[in-house]
């Protein structure tokens, strides 16, 4: 069975600073999909970014990049010029890319704090 | 277009009572899937769906039903609600098993005391 594990519980970051959330994952697959979701506290569930395993460049969407490192099983978010409204629980994922329906195994979460 | 639609939003029950937790989604996905989340352990599958007929268990599908009669609908019933199972539900849908873009709804938040 697939784990996936986020070893910092909470992170802060500075305004316009740029923050790491780290991500670990354990498969013995070699094909799947890693997802970042962030949770703020309306508690709705929001896609940030998305990486296919089979795809060794980094997935960016605007200020979010990740640096998949698929030998090491690490997934990390990097959350640029931080803002605001960035502030919520971050989920990493993993979706194995063999196995049907919407199956996604996720982390513990980290509790993201923005300090104006 | 309403996405992914859970009804109630907030919940108190008493243990032993039964209930039913809606979801409906009008985006035509055939996968759907329900999860619990629980601080510190992130979201857990209880049970999914592939299409209309077909479910299957989760991580933690003991103390729950689902049936999925309809393309629309997956409603998650709790048969005789425990403590245990007070958490926050959410139900997710996708339309490709490949695809990148779970939609979420907005949680259900179960009270069992």
């Amino acid at each position: 069975a697939q784990t996936v594990t986020q070893s910092q519980p909470e992170m802060s970051v500075q305004e316009a600073e740029t923050v790491t959330l780290s991500c670990t994952y354990d498969t013995s697959e070699s094909d799947y999909y890693l997802f970042w979701y962030k949770q703020p506290p309306s508690r709705q569930m929001i896609l940030v970014i998305r990486q296919e395993a089979y795809k060794q460049q980094n997935a960016t969407e605007n200020r979010f990049s990740v640096n998949f490192q698929k030998a090491a099983k690490s997934f990390s978010l990097k959350i640029s010029d931080s803002q605001l409204g960035d502030a919520a629980m971050y989920f990493c994922a993993y979706r194995s890319a063999r196995t049907s329906g919407s199956r996604l195994t996720f982390g513990e979460g980290t509790q993201l704090t923005v300090n104006p | 277009n309403a996405g992914v639609t859970q009804t109630p939003k907030f919940q108190v029950l008493k243990t032993g009572q039964s209930m039913t937790l809606q979801c409906a989604q009008d985006m035509n996905h055939e996968y759907m899937s329900w999860y619990r989340q629980d601080p510190g352990m992130g979201l857990r599958l209880i049970h999914y769906s592939v299409g209309a007929g077909i479910t299957d268990q989760g991580e933690v599908p003991n103390g729950y039903n689902v049936s999925r009669s309809t393309t629309e609908d997956f409603p998650l019933r709790l048969l005789s609600a425990a403590p245990s199972q007070t958490s926050v539900y959410f139900c997710a849908s996708s339309y490709d098993p490949y695809d990148y873009g779970y939609t979420f709804g907005s949680g259900t938040r179960l009270t069992v005391v």
